[in-house]
């Protein structure tokens, strides 16, 4: 499809247990994003990748999750030893930024929606 | 870090009526406003921006306009639909593509 994939649509895990969300940008598109959205809340930034280089992982909640995209296209949010805190939907966008550029748009995907029993 | 203040935090209005929501930034820096459109169980949909060197933007039935002076900027829907119910958030970004959103409006409209 020509939009931003995420899968799987749904988890639920167990408290403790290690989660993998993937997402697929957006062909061609250099920036790509992770936030994390609490239910009734705006989407708040994890991490920034700029085609393999993750630039900022400042908002990364603790030394427990982990992002990657080593090719530059593919990105994969980890999450070790998942706590009921946790839960949210995980969203990843992309857009088409030029480096040294200003903003583009940046395009959702629909979302992982994790839940951690 | 920069915040983004959303009011009001749910709004009704009569098909066809008009509907405003008003977002305040508190980073100087930033300079570019996109506003996002969710609907339930998806992500959010970019329906207008605007960047800092622009005073107001228009895009059919929807507009956004900006205050730098006072850090606040607002979307004004017109003649509203039915679809045009759904959550409705403002960000700010300052050149890094790093958004930081509002907490969101619901707006329903009845018809």
């Amino acid at each position: 499809g020509a939009g931003v994939s995420q899968s799987p649509r749904y988890k639920v895990a167990k408290r403790g247990q290690d989660v993998a969300l993937r997402c697929d940008p957006i062909s061609g598109h250099v920036s790509l994003f992770w936030y994390q959205q609490a239910l009734g809340q705006g989407p708040e930034f994890l991490t920034y990748f700029q085609n393999e280089a993750q630039l900022d992982k400042s908002g990364l909640p603790s030394d427990r999750f982990f992002a990657e995209r080593p090719e530059g296209s593919v990105s994969t949010l980890k999450i070790q030893r998942t706590q009921q805190e946790d839960s949210a939907v995980y969203l990843c966008a992309s857009s088409f930024r030029v480096v040294g550029g200003g903003n583009t748009e940046a395009f959702f995907g629909q979302g992982t929606r994790l839940t951690v029993v | 870090g920069e915040n983004v203040e959303q009011h009001p935090s749910t709004l009704s209005v009569q098909e066809g009526d008009s509907a405003v929501i008003k977002c305040t930034y508190s980073d100087s820096a930033s300079n570019y406003f996109p506003w996002y459109k969710q609907e339930l169980g998806k992500g959010p949909q970019l329906i207008i921006d605007i960047r800092s060197n622009v005073g107001e933007k228009k895009d059919q039935r929807i507009a956004v306009t900006l205050n730098k002076t006072a850090k606040h900027f607002s979307l004004h829907i017109t003649e509203t639909q039915p679809e045009d119910s759904a959550v409705y958030f403002c960000a700010a970004s300052h050149g890094n593509n790093r958004l930081a959103f509002g907490k969101g409006n619901q707006v329903v409209v009845i018809p």
